[in-house]
């Protein structure tokens, strides 16, 4: 069955230390991935995503995230938190072509920067 | 460029009631979805559609339909509403090899 798994459903860290946010899929051909961010009582924002072009891929606000095939991983990272950074962080996987339709959800981390 | 707007905001149902969530967009994107949210679970699937006249059953339809009459509208309807469709409903649609942009969502609490 496709799916996608976070590692982490709580992750906290220091202001001004890297951040990193883990997420697996399963195995399939050609999948496009997306992070998006969700700040409390607020809507889904893209960070980033990858769509089969260059495997490191670059977002807003620092972050960034590497597509590894042989790991089936999409990690999400960043050199240094901010107070802002805190939110709710989901790994979304779409797999197959564009007509095959369905975005996958992983659980969500949640990312709790402290001072 | 209002992008995606989802109707109502709130509500609140009582057992068995029934309503509507609207979702329109005005991108011209083939693909639309309904999610909901729930604390821990992520967004999970409901129903979407890849165009207009279509509709897919997603991770948990059950107590749910959908129309795509116009290809800017998604419609989700609750024929009977249980207190475990208490939730917070997200709209989102693409086109093609796009990400899928999103509404600000709906709280619906069942009582």
């Amino acid at each position: 069955a496709q799916s996608v798994t976070q590692l982490d459903s709580h992750v906290s860290v220091s202001e001004g230390t890297p951040v990193l946010l883990r997420c697996n899929y399963s195995s399939s051909y050609s999948p496009s991935l997306f992070w998006y961010v969700q700040h409390p009582n607020k809507g889904l924002q893209l960070l980033l995503k990858y769509t089969s072009a260059a495997t490191l891929v670059k977002g807003i606000n620092g972050f960034e995230a590497e597509f590894k095939k042989s790991e089936t991983s999409f990690h999400l990272t960043k050199p240094s938190a901010h107070m802002s950074d805190a939110a709710e962080y989901f790994c979304v996987v779409r797999y197959g072509s564009s007509n095959t339709g369905k975005l996958i959800f992983g659980q969500g981390t949640t990312l709790q920067v402290k001072p | 460029n209002a992008g995606v707007t989802q109707t109502p905001k709130f509500r609140v149902l009582k057992t068995g009631q029934s309503m509507t969530l609207l979702c329109a967009q005005d991108m011209n994107h083939e693909y639309m979805y309904w999610y909901r949210q729930d604390p821990g679970m992520g967004l999970r699937l409901i129903h979407y559609s890849v165009g207009e006249g279509t509709t897919a059953k997603g991770e948990v339809p059950d107590g749910y339909n959908v129309s795509r009459l116009k290809k800017q509208n998604f419609l989700l309807g609750l024929e009977s509403a249980a207190p475990s469709q208490t939730s917070v409903y997200f709209c989102a649609s693409r086109r093609g090899e796009t990400e899928a942009f999103f509404g600000q969502g709906t709280r619906l609490t069942v009582v």
